[in-house]
């Protein structure tokens, strides 16, 4: 079976600092990873993935995420964080390689403050 | 694109009733759907996968009985909560996925949150 981890239930940020969220992951095979963004009383709405090519993927709202295939990490950055961007993040890969189910990590709590 | 909805997105019923949730691709065919119940500040726990035509695939420890799911056409599926008892009570959220080439997308609906009283 293929997981993801993220190792912080929570992370602060001041406005306009870059923002880190991270995720390692433990797949058979090529990764493909997700992350995904969650907002209060709604569902999850898709940021980016990672499927093969350049280890810098660039997904919505200014969000990026760096592959690395040696620390087994796709953690997802932003430049310079928004207020707006204080949400629950969550990074995701298939339950098993070539399965269209997904094992999510337990969620990060990104807060932004002003 | 990749819209995905779900109805209603709020519903309050009775110990004992059955409520009928619905989710939607409205712009894209799914080749699957699933369906997804997050308690608070935990993470999504995969209930159910469901393909059109096919009885839907439970997770180990969920009530196919207690959670009727019926993929009626490529574009919707319903979860259906028979006999909802307050344990019942949660963020249920369904998720729909695309195919682009060889790889699939899962696009989530905007979540539907059942209190049963």
């Amino acid at each position: 079976a293929q997981s993801v981890a993220q190792p912080e239930d929570q992370v602060n940020v001041a406005e306009g600092n870059p923002l880190t969220v991270k995720c390692t992951y433990s797949v058979s095979g090529n990764p493909y990873l997700f992350w995904y963004v969650q907002y209060p009383n709604r569902g999850l709405q898709f940021l980016l993935k990672y499927i093969t090519g350049d280890n810098l993927v660039k997904g919505s709202y200014g969000f990026e995420a760096e592959f690395n295939k040696s620390q087994t990490s796709f953690h997802l950055k932003k430049p310079s964080a928004l207020v707006s961007d204080s949400a629950l993040y969550f990074c995701a890969a298939p339950r098993r390689a070539g399965a269209n189910n997904l094992f999510f990590g337990t969620g990060t709590r990104l807060t932004v403050i002003p | 694109g990749a819209v995905v909805s779900q109805h209603p997105s709020w519903v309050i019923c009775k110990s004992g009733t059955s409520v009928k949730i619905e989710c939607r691709s409205l712009d894209f065919q799914a080749t699957t759907m699933f369906w997804y119940r997050q308690f608070p500040k935990q993470s999504l726990m995969l209930m159910a996968t469901s393909n059109e035509g096919s009885k839907a695939t439970y997770e180990q420890g969920v009530e196919k009985d207690k959670f009727l799911i019926n993929h009626a056409s490529l574009t919707l599926s319903t979860l259906t909560v028979t006999s909802a008892h307050p344990e019942d009570s949660s963020f249920y959220i369904c998720s729909a996925s695309r195919r682009s080439g060889s790889y699939e997308t899962q696009y989530f609906g905007p979540g539907t949150r059942l209190l049963v009283l």
